[in-house]
């Protein structure tokens, strides 16, 4: 079965600094990996994905997450933090084996930028 | 432009009773996806659809059921409402193998 861990419930962070939010997975074979972010009372809007090739991705507003395979890691990434990121960030994998297209979700990393 | 949209926002039930909450997608998408979102487990799926006549059970599916009638609506349904339902509920779609999921604003419900 397939599963994602994101250790850190809250993540905080300085506007202006660089942030990051960790991702690790567990999948048979090579997954497909996903962020994506959710503001207050909305639905999830897509970041970026990692499918094949560079091992780092760039995605929207900025972020970026790189794929390590040896780790079996995606941390998502952004050289200068906006205190407009504060969001809930969620990571997501599916494996390329089974052909499922759904995705198995993390728990979420909420982040605050602090002004 | 295209878009995912659920319907009702919001709803307020009571034990035992049928709700169907309502996902309709214009992006001609074949794979739509239901998760639930509680605090502390992220999203978790309960059905998804391939197509037009295919359905399939995710990892929460007890109490809810699904039907694929077209391409663009895929109807959740809840049988016989619990509380332990209560939660926020998640429409998604997406296209071909590898897409991204496009989700929906959200249905928050309340089983009382």
């Amino acid at each position: 079965a397939q599963s994602v861990a994101q250790p850190e419930d809250q993540v905080n962070v300085a506007e202006g600094n660089p942030l990051t939010v960790k991702c690790t997975y567990s999948v048979s074979g090579n997954p497909y990996l996903f962020w994506y972010v959710q503001y207050p009372n909305r639905g999830l809007q897509f970041l970026l994905k990692y499918i094949t090739g560079d091992n780092l991705v760039k995605g929207s507003y900025g972020f970026e997450a790189e794929f390590n395979k040896s780790q079996t890691s995606f941390h998502l990434k952004k050289p200068s933090a906006l205190v407009s990121d504060s969001a809930l960030y969620f990571c997501a994998v599916r494996d390329r084996i089974t052909g499922r297209r759904a995705l198995t979700f993390g728990s979420g990393t909420r982040l605050q930028v602090q002004p | 432009d295209a878009e995912i949209t659920q319907s009702p926002r919001h709803k307020i039930t009571e034990t035992g009773r049928q709700v169907t909450l309502a996902c309709h997608q214009t992006w001609n998408h074949n794979n739509m996806f239901w998760y639930r979102q509680d605090l502390g487990h992220g999203l978790r799926l309960i059905h998804y659809s391939y197509g037009v006549q295919d359905t399939n059970k995710g990892e929460v599916s007890d109490g809810y059921s699904v039907s694929r009638s077209n391409t663009e609506d895929l109807p959740l349904t809840l049988e016989s409402a619990a509380s332990s339902q209560t939660s926020v509920y998640f429409c998604a779609s997406s296209d071909g193998r590898v897409g991204e999921q496009f989700f929906g604003p959200g249905t928050r419900l309340t089983v009382l």
